[in-house]
């Protein structure tokens, strides 16, 4: 079973710019979260999409956004990028139910360096 | 506001050494707490645990939930140097429309030789 796929591995954009980043769950899995890691503040919560509508959404500004396709791919879109967006964007994917709690499995992640 | 620490921030113990992380939270709607290995990228799957009590154990790893102290412990026994990485605890908190995992700092391991 193929884990969770993330692209681009690594990105490089410049201030002001925009960009969008990918992620493809384990077949099979609904739910897609996407988090930010960095050295200081650790992997913080962006936002959770389960069939094709966002569900949660964490404290970031509305810069970044996301949306999920009717296959549960998922795409993060960050806008006007910041120096301090240069992070480690892990997306988690999970057969997450109400009732059933399963764990989250997590991609490689996309490293994205905002110079 | 939710709350995961992790102690210590970082370990560093010689290859054999038994260690004892540790993972405490304040949150609003508890609905598991797991823990993941994080080498490189892509944090990996360790435990997932949602009774209190219960032990559960892969290899030399183990860890237990207490609900009451509302914390967890991640033993590993007979450390090797492959066991070095960063060790996060994560709590899933449930919430109306979904559930999203809040998590700790982490605990940077290093097993010396």
């Amino acid at each position: 079973k193929a884990g969770v796929t993330q692209t681009p591995r690594y990105l490089i954009k410049t201030r002001g710019q925009q960009v969008t980043l990918s992620c493809s769950p384990i077949s099979g899995h609904r739910s897609v979260s996407w988090y930010q890691q960095t050295p200081g503040q650790g992997l913080q919560f962006l936002f959770e999409y389960f069939s094709e509508t966002q569900r949660n959404k964490g404290n970031f500004p509305g810069r970044f956004s996301g949306r999920q396709f009717s296959n549960s791919r998922s795409e993060m879109n960050v806008s006007t990028l910041e120096l301090g967006d240069s992070a480690l964007y892990l997306c988690a994917s999970s057969s997450l139910s109400r009732t059933l709690n399963t764990e989250a499995f997590f991609g490689q992640g996309t490293r994205l360096t905002v110079v | 506001e939710d709350k995961v620490v992790q102690s210590p921030l970082s370990l560093v113990v010689h290859e054999g050494d038994t260690v004892t992380l540790n993972c405490s939270y304040e949150v609003t709607n508890f609905r598991s707490l797991l823990w993941y290995k994080q080498e490189k990228k892509a944090p990996t799957f360790l435990f997932m645990l949602t009774s209190s009590g219960i032990e559960k154990k892969s290899g030399r790893l183990s860890s237990i939930l207490d609900k009451k102290e509302l914390s967890s412990i991640l033993n590993i026994t007979a450390t090797q140097t492959g066991d070095s990485a960063i060790y996060l605890c994560a709590v899933e908190i449930v919430e109306t429309s979904g559930s999203r995992l809040t998590f700790g700092e982490g605990t940077q391991l290093t097993v010396n030789p």
